[in-house]
């Protein structure tokens, strides 16, 4: 079967960095998707790998291991701002998206 | 630009009901989708649409149907509402996911079923 793990919630302090990690298994694999949603919002588009190795963008970098069907989003320098859910994507051989339940983030002063 | 404009922002509906949720997008996007998120869980595709005058079943379709007469336009259908589809819905499209295109997400749809 398809799945995405990733844990269910964490907790930070504002001015830190945190990493939010996540395994998939997928039947075949076109990419991997970081997607950030706020409480009430819908999900707003983070970050795309499709080769290992770390894409920085800004204050958020997201990693890939395709051997280990491991990635992980890495965020710098949290703000209060950045309290979120945070949704890791699988692309899978027939492109369809596999989500994930989605990390919460609370970030504390 | 409007992106992907999804109504109604809430609904109530009586057990056995019928509603209908409309997305439109300005994008020309030949991808749409339909989720459902429930408390503590992903997005779960209900149905989704290729192109123009084809749909596709995704995860969670039954009691749902949806039509996409027109490009821009992707209609999701309750015949008949049932408490287990109180849920907040989700309209996204996208261009060919063959890059790893992003999704463009409307604001979503509150909906209660009593």
């Amino acid at each position: 079967g398809q799945n995405i793990d990733q844990p269910t919630e964490m907790t930070a302090t504002e001015g830190a960095i945190v990493q939010i990690n996540c395994t998939y298994q997928t039947s075949g694999f076109n990419g991997l998707f970081w997607y950030q949603q706020h409480a009430g919002e819908a999900p707003t588009f983070l970050s795309y790998n499709v080769l290992d190795g770390l894409e920085e963008k800004g204050r958020f970098s997201s990693f890939l291991s395709r051997s280990k069907g491991y990635s992980y989003l890495l965020l710098k320098e949290l703000q209060m701002k950045d309290s979120a859910s945070y949704l890791c994507v699988g692309l899978d051989s027939n492109y369809q998206l596999i989500w994930g339940a989605g990390t919460k983030l609370i970030i504390k002063p | 630009n409007a992106g992907v404009t999804q109504t109604p922002k809430f609904r109530v509906l009586k057990t056995g009901q019928s509603m209908t949720l409309l997305c439109a997008q300005d994008m020309n996007h030949e991808y749409m989708y339909w989720y459902r998120q429930d408390p503590g869980m992903g997005l779960r595709l209900i149905h989704y649409s290729v192109g123009e005058g084809t749909t596709a079943k995704g995860e969670v379709p039954d009691g749902y149907n949806v039509s996409r007469l027109k490009k821009q336009n992707f209609l999701l259908g309750l015949e008949s509402a049932a408490p287990s589809q109180t849920s907040v819905y989700f309209c996204a499209s996208s261009p060919l996911p063959d890059r790893g295109e992003k999704l463009f997400f409307g604001s979503g749809t509150q909906l209660s079923v009593l």
